[in-house]
C-alpha cells in the first residue's frame, strides 16, 4: 500500500512569488492535516480537511490557503511568500479525521 | 487551552539501555495521543495511537501508556540500538469538536554504540 506522498520534494522561490504544494493521501483516507515545521517554532497545524470540507485552520495568514478534491488529494498555497516561510511543509492523511496520522516525507520549501 | 510539553528536550543513552520519554498535556479531555519518530529532514513515522479509554499500547520494543487525569503520557524504549536515534514527538488530539492536533516539541535522542 502506497504511503502518503508529497510533491514537489524542494522548492526555491523568491520573495513575493506564490507556491502550490501538493499532497495525495493513503488509498482509502479521507482526512488530509497540513503542518509547518521550522526550527524555531517546531511542527505547527496549517489545516485539516475532511471529505473536501476544511474542518479547521491554524493561526496563518490569510496568505496560507488550502483545499481537498474529491478523490482526497490536497494542496495548499502560499502567496506573496516571506522568508519567515522557508520550511518544511508536512501532510498527514488519516481514514477518518479522529484516526491514526501517516505522514508524508514533506516539502522543504526555501524562499530568496 | 491546550498546551503539550516534553521533559527532556535531548537524551544521549548507551546502547542496550532501556529509557523512558514523557509528554505532559494540560487538558485531560483528549481524544487520543500519537507517539512519532523523526529522522533529520524527514517527515514522520507513527509508532503508537492510545485512544483516551486506553491505558496503554505495545509495539515490539516500545510501549507507551497514557494516564489522562495526571495528563501524562510516557513512551518505553527497551534495549535501545543506535537505530532508535531520533526525534521523539507526542500529538494530542483535544475531544473539543472541530480542535486540532497539538504537538509536543519533541525529545531528541542519541544512542551511543
Amino acid at each position: 500500500k502506497a504511503g502518503v506522498t508529497q510533491t514537489p520534494r524542494y522548492l526555491i522561490k523568491t520573495r513575493g512569488q506564490q507556491v502550490t504544494l501538493s499532497c495525495s493521501p493513503i488509498s482509502g483516507h479521507r482526512s488530509v492535516s497540513w503542518y509547518q515545521q521550522t526550527p524555531g517554532q517546531g511542527l505547527q497545524f496549517l489545516f485539516e480537511y475532511f471529505s473536501e470540507t476544511q474542518r479547521n485552520k491554524g493561526n496563518f495568514p490569510g496568505r496560507f490557503s488550502g483545499r481537498q478534491f474529491s478523490n482526497s488529494r490536497s494542496e495548499m498555497n502560499v502567496s506573496t511568500l516571506e522568508l519567515g516561510d522557508s520550511a518544511l511543509y508536512l501532510c498527514a492523511s488519516s481514514r477518518d479525521w479522529l484516526d491514526e496520522q501517516f505522514f508524508g516525507p514533506g516539502t522543504r520549501l526555501t524562499v530568496l | 487551552k491546550q498546551e503539550v510539553t516534553q521533559i527532556p528536550a535531548a537524551l544521549s543513552v548507551p546502547e542496550g539501555e532501556n529509557l523512558v520519554l514523557n509528554c505532559s498535556f494540560t487538558d485531560s479531555a483528549i481524544y487520543n495521543l500519537q507517539w512519532f519518530r523523526q529522522d533529520p529532514g524527514k517527515g514522520l513515522t507513527s509508532l503508537l495511537l492510545i485512544q483516551s479509554s486506553q491505558r496503554e499500547q505495545t509495539s515490539g520494543r516500545l510501549n507507551a501508556s497514557l494516564d489522562k487525569s495526571s495528563g501524562r503520557s510516557t513512551l518505553y524504549i527497551a534495549a535501545s540500538q543506535p537505530g532508535d536515534s531520533a526525534t521523539y514527538l507526542c500529538a494530542v488530539r483535544p475531544s473539543t469538536s472541530y480542535d486540532k492536533v497539538i504537538f509536543g516539541p519533541g525529545t531528541s535522542l542519541s544512542v551511543i554504540p
